[in-house]
């Protein structure tokens, strides 16, 4: 079974600060990881994705993960928000073996402020 | 290159109606699938075809929502008779194939409204 916890349902930053996102996985076997973006009323975007390559991923709009095997964790940062990085952040799991689906997480909404 | 299109955007029923919700994926992508998402949670799969194949449907209630995908394109997903429950964005993506590593790529969704 695998599964993503996201800590903090709601992270708040100034305009210009460093944007962290936590997210933990759980999987039996190694993972895949995806960071997605869903602003309002829209669908979900793919920022980056982890696949067994290297460790710190480089995504869009300026953003990165680093997969952490020791510590379960993949977190999102960015080191200057913009207010157009306002919108939900999900992080999902699937499974490194064959075909598999996305296990999702609840998501954390980042707000900026200017 | 056009995205995943969805239709209606936004739908409002009563309960114990019925609803039927289209999608038609991005051209030459093999899987397709249906998601859930109820406000303030992520996404949850429904349903996951293979071209006009169904290759998990272990999370759908069988008993109320049905999805086929004929020819290995459109697809439309159903739901009778709703539930209050049932109340939620219904967003369809697809990717290239069925591997672990494939982007999903997601249309905007069709928000569902139960009374």
């Amino acid at each position: 079974a695998q599964s993503v916890t996201q800590l903090g349902s709601h992270v708040s930053v100034s305009e210009g600060a460093l944007v962290l996102l936590r997210c933990n996985y759980s999987s039996s076997v190694p993972p895949y990881l995806f960071w997605y973006v869903q602003y309002p009323n829209q669908g979900l975007q793919l920022l980056l994705k982890y696949t067994s390559a290297a460790t710190l991923v480089k995504g869009i709009n300026g953003f990165e993960a680093e997969f952490k095997k020791s510590e379960t964790s993949f977190h999102l940062t960015k080191p200057s928000a913009h207010m157009s990085d306002a919108a939900e952040y999900f992080c999902a799991v699937s499974m490194n073996s064959g075909y598999s689906t996305l296990t999702f997480g609840k998501g954390t909404m980042l707000l900026v402020s200017p | 290159e056009a995205g995943v299109a969805q239709s209606p955007r936004y739908k409002i029923i009563e309960k114990r109606q019925s609803v039927a919700f289209w999608c038609n994926p991005i051209s030459g992508h093999a899987t397709l699938y249906w998601y859930q998402q109820i406000l303030g949670q992520g996404p949850k799969l429904l349903i996951q075809f293979q071209n006009n194949g169904v290759v998990d449907d272990s999370q759908l209630p069988k008993d109320r929502f049905s999805a086929e995908r004929l020819k290995g394109v459109d697809s439309t997903l159903k739901i009778q008779p709703a539930k209050l429950e049932d109340s939620a964005v219904y967003l369809c993506a697809s990717s290239l194939d069925r591997s672990g590593t494939d982007t999903q790529y997601f249309g905007p969704g069709t928000r569902l409204t139960v009374l």
